[in-house]
């Protein structure tokens, strides 16, 4: 069980917006940026949102990403079905002293 | 352009040792922080190791503190990862990764396709 929490699955229709939330502590969500990643199935992962809620150069505007308290949300607008991949919320542990991943978001778009 | 180019991966019998490499080029190596990253196979992404840009800082996953040694060279531009005591749990792709300039436990924004190691008898 990993120490960020995130839903295992989400699911909608072309065209709509889902959100992915990633819930974690003090130690880590609280206290440092958090950061999202993109995998494609058979793909290494991709970085869609650092620092919280900045997109690197390439990432569409239709991804966002926020962060409240010990909490981060993942956005994404007028879903596609290239958007069908596992999400990945990320970010460092100040009391472990390491890099945290949530557990995964699976995102289907119906 | 950046590149992250991960070798070394095979198949090994537990209790054998194996070490992967990450040749980086496109960028100043020697600025980065790097960072390993595994994936076993139909599980989600867990950290395994990181090391600071000078190497004067490393920070490991428990499930590999003694057995796993993340090590860089900055005049060959390559990360390392010495795999010790491999397990059946070892089994995974393992990703290098760029982390911050100067820093590391910021994000990852560049990975390498990833180097698939077996541990089976």
């Amino acid at each position: 069980q990993s120490v960020l929490t995130q839903p295992p699955s989400v699911s909608a229709a072309p065209g709509q917006k889902v959100t992915i939330s990633c819930s974690g502590s003090s130690s880590n969500i609280g206290n440092n940026y958090v950061s999202w990643y993109q995998q494609l199935p058979g793909t290494a992962p991709k970085l869609l949102i650092y620092e919280n809620n900045k997109r690197p150069s390439g990432i569409p505007d239709r991804f966002s990403g926020s962060k409240s308290g010990t909490s981060a949300t993942l956005g994404i607008t007028g879903l596609q079905t290239g958007d069908e991949a596992d999400y990945y919320c990320g970010t460092w542990d100040r009391s472990l002293r390491g890099w945290l991943f949530g557990g995964g978001t699976k995102l289907t778009v119906l | 352009q950046v590149q992250l180019v991960e070798s070394g991966g095979n198949v090994v019998q537990p209790g054998r040792s194996l070490r992967l490499s990450c040749a980086a080029s496109g960028f100043t190596f020697s600025n980065y922080g790097m960072q390993w990253v595994r994936q076993a196979p139909g599980k989600g992404l867990e950290w395994v190791a990181v090391i600071s840009y000078d190497g004067s800082d490393k920070y490991y996953v428990d499930s590999v503190k003694g057995r796993f040694t993340i090590s860089r060279d900055n005049s060959k531009n390559t990360l390392y990862l010495q795999m010790n005591s491999l397990r059946a749990e070892d089994t995974a792709m393992y990703y290098c990764a760029r982390d911050h300039a100067f820093g590391y436990g910021y994000y990852f924004d560049y990975w390498g396709q990833g180097a698939l190691v077996t541990v089976s008898s």
